[in-house]
């Protein structure tokens, strides 16, 4: 079956230190992968999406961008963290073809102090 | 672009009662499917329910059915009999269909639903 493993849980991370969030998804090939975030209390802003390895859409610009070095990989990452970077990102994954679920990881609630 | 929108924030309901949560969209396609997810406070996302908008039936998962208008590009979610658990964050979500591209999956802004006991 697949899974979505998406980790640290948690994280505080002082302003203008990097950031690195990795996600991967087991079980299945060539997903549809997202990275969301969600301030507290709101709704899931879409960040980036990616259909292939190496192919990476940015829906929101910011100081935040995304990789994927391998098919069933994706990375969010920042150079230097702001304040507004808080919030809970979560990754999720979805499939080509008629079955069209998204399958999320659990989240990373991030806060930068 | 496609933009989803749930213009109720918050929600409350007596339990064993009905509540429906509303959600319009914008597209200019005219296939692609919608979705409703629950977000407890695990904050696991979890799928309620899906539409195919090539379908004209309203979708039916149990205590949770959805009232699909597809001309004035409606898709409400209705709980009926609620209970205790159904507390949680509510998304509509949308995403084109397959054949033409399937990527991108934009939520609502979400619905808070509390349950009175």
């Amino acid at each position: 079956s697949q899974t979505i493993h998406q980790w640290p849980a948690t994280l505080v991370q002082p302003v203008g230190s990097p950031l690195s969030l990795e996600c991967t998804v087991e079980g299945t090939s060539n997903p549809n992968l997202y990275w969301y975030r969600q301030a507290a209390g709101r709704g899931l802003q879409l960040l980036f999406y990616s259909v292939g390895i190496g192919q990476i859409s940015s829906e929101v610009p910011q100081n935040l961008s995304a990789s994927r070095p391998q098919d069933r990989q994706f990375i969010l990452s920042s150079k230097k963290l702001l304040l507004s970077d808080s919030g809970f990102y979560l990754c999720a994954w979805t499939g080509n073809g008629p079955n069209t679920e998204a399958f999320f990881g659990q989240g990373t609630r991030l806060t930068v102090v | 672009a496609q933009t989803v929108t749930q213009s109720q924030p918050e929600m409350s309901v007596q339990e064993a009662e009905t509540v429906t949560l509303s959600c319009t969209y914008d597209t200019s396609e005219s296939d692609y499917y919608l979705f409703w997810y629950k977000q407890p406070p695990s904050r696991q996302m979890i799928l309620v329910i899906r539409q195919e908008a090539y379908k004209q039936q309203n979708a039916t998962e149990n205590r949770f059915s959805v009232n699909f208008q597809k001309a004035a590009k409606s898709f409400s979610l209705k709980i009926s009999d609620s209970q205790l658990g159904d507390a949680a964050m509510y998304f509509c979500a949308y995403r084109r269909h397959f054949n033409f591209g399937n990527e991108k999956l934009t939520f609502g802004t979400g619905t808070r639903l509390t349950i009175i006991p």
